[in-house]
């Protein structure tokens, strides 16, 4: 959605870092996702951060928030072929908007 | 409890027929959102209620479109005279809102309509 914005694409290689972006433009926000749909699967959720917090970890991701600038980041350590797939940011106010999503693609 | 189910997981129908759609959310949940999700695109918000109560309607849910939950537990979306730019992946999600037990929505697999 326009709300919400993302790149497209993100190439790795397996055992590197991937970080993805996203940028939101509601302030008041309160909620801020992670998906995961790999294809033919509906959307899994990998994590979430409260609009009142900077950072999240939860083993292989880390999450930080810049509320100032409005950006959301997903890092995921130590890369697996497994972790291919589209990535997708979303923020909530009542209701949850998403971003395009980001294809993420790693190279063995 | 198996997660957010959504029926039928497809459909195809001919232009101008109506078509009804069934999400049963996880037990507990008390909100429940519908998506629209094409190709390429993340999912696009079309409605979500609050209990049995709809709170929100998104602008892409034309007059065709109409959706209800009347017990507050199980919902359906119904697309009246469908037209092909109705084809695409309907998603449902839930949620419990409420307390600090808060954990982000979940989404069923979907229902893929085409409408030929």
């Amino acid at each position: 959605g326009e709300d919400v914005e993302q790149s497209l694409f993100l190439s790795v290689r397996e055992g590197d870092s991937s970080v993805i972006n996203c940028t939101y433009t509601d302030s008041s926000s309160t909620y801020l996702y992670w998906y995961k749909q790999e294809p033919g699967a509906g959307l899994q959720l990998l994590t979430y951060i409260f609009s009142n917090m900077d950072m999240k970890q939860d083993q292989r991701l880390t999450v930080l928030l810049n509320k100032k600038d409005k950006h959301l980041s997903l890092r995921i350590a130590d890369t697996q072929t497994g972790d291919s797939a589209i990535y997708f940011c979303a923020e909530r106010t009542n209701d949850m908007r998403f971003g395009a999503g980001t294809r993420l693609t790693v190279k063995p | 409890d198996t997660g957010v189910s959504q029926n039928p997981r497809h459909k195809i129908t001919k232009r101008g027929q109506n078509v009804t759609f069934r999400c049963d959310p996880i037990s507990e949940h008390n909100r429940l959102y519908w998506y629209r999700q094409t190709l390429g695109q993340g999912p696009e918000f079309l409605t979500y209620f609050q209990n049995e109560a709809q709170l929100e309607k998104s602008r892409l849910l034309s007059d065709r479109f109409s959706a209800e939950r009347p017990k507050g537990s199980f919902s359906t979306l119904e697309i009246q005279r469908t037209e092909q730019g109705d084809s695409a992946m309907y998603l449902c999600a839930s949620s419990f809102e409420g307390d600090f037990r808060f954990r982000g929505a979940f989404f069923g697999q979907g229902t893929r309509l085409t409408v030929v």
